[in-house]
């Protein structure tokens, strides 16, 4: 089993669509998770951080289950410019320091 | 402005020649990472370092070699020794200090062997 997974892709939304992206990871002490984007032939920017509580950035609502190692990315009101990869990211702590571990990336296309 | 840069963005080598990639960041960032992506797939990490003069292999390190001789350079070399170099490589750094910090990256460096 990999260690972060994330739904195969791709998603084609038209432009207003709401759209889910699920994530899962298999390390329990995981401590730490993000929201990557990525565009074509560019380095991944993070999108936004995931908290326990869940957190909301405008059109954006990242959820976390620890019990079910469940993450996931709602974009309401899809935009053309939401079109890219959007890549998982758990962070743990190996016996050297920190590592970050990424999902395969799923992508989104929004078209018009 | 703070940010981590990586040269060339382009680099073409030819089969059995070493080459090494440029890794800089003004952050004071502690911990620097290396990843490989290839086309459709996700990153993986070759090398990390938490601190200067240490650093670990990742999940593909063979073929690889790096140093950490300053806190603000880490340098990734591809050797003759990597089966199929063709890539696109990514650096990457975090502080180590505020354990829930994301990661930075660079623009990366697209490597092509001819």
């Amino acid at each position: 089993r990999k260690e972060v997974e994330q739904d195969p892709g791709p998603f084609n939304v038209p432009e207003g669509a709401t759209v889910a992206f699920n994530c899962t990871y298999s390390n329990s002490a995981s401590q730490s998770f993000f929201w990557y984007r990525q565009d074509c032939r560019k380095e991944p920017k993070l999108l936004m951080s995931v908290y326990s509580s869940g957190n909301e950035d405008g059109r954006f609502t990242a959820q976390l289950n620890r019990a079910s190692q469940y993450i996931s990315l709602l974009i309401r009101d899809s935009k053309l410019s939401d079109s890219a990869t959007y890549l998982c990211v758990v962070n743990s702590r190996d016996n050297y320091g920190q590592n970050f571990v990424f999902g395969p990336g799923t992508r989104l296309s929004v078209l018009p | 402005d703070g940010g981590i840069t990586q040269s060339p963005k382009y680099l073409f080598r030819k089969e059995g020649q070493n080459v090494t990639l440029s890794c800089e960041q003004n952050l004071n960032h502690d911990a620097m990472y290396w990843y490989r992506q290839d086309p459709g797939q996700g990153l993986r990490l070759i090398y990390y370092s938490q601190i200067v003069n240490d650093f670990q292999k990742g999940d593909i390190a063979e073929g690889y070699s790096v140093s950490r001789e300053k806190k603000e350079s880490f340098p990734l070399t591809v050797t003759s020794a990597q089966k199929n170099p063709t890539a696109f490589y990514l650096c990457a750094s975090t502080p180590t200090r505020v354990y829930y910090n994301e990661q930075f990256f660079g623009p990366g460096t697209r490597l092509t062997v001819l």
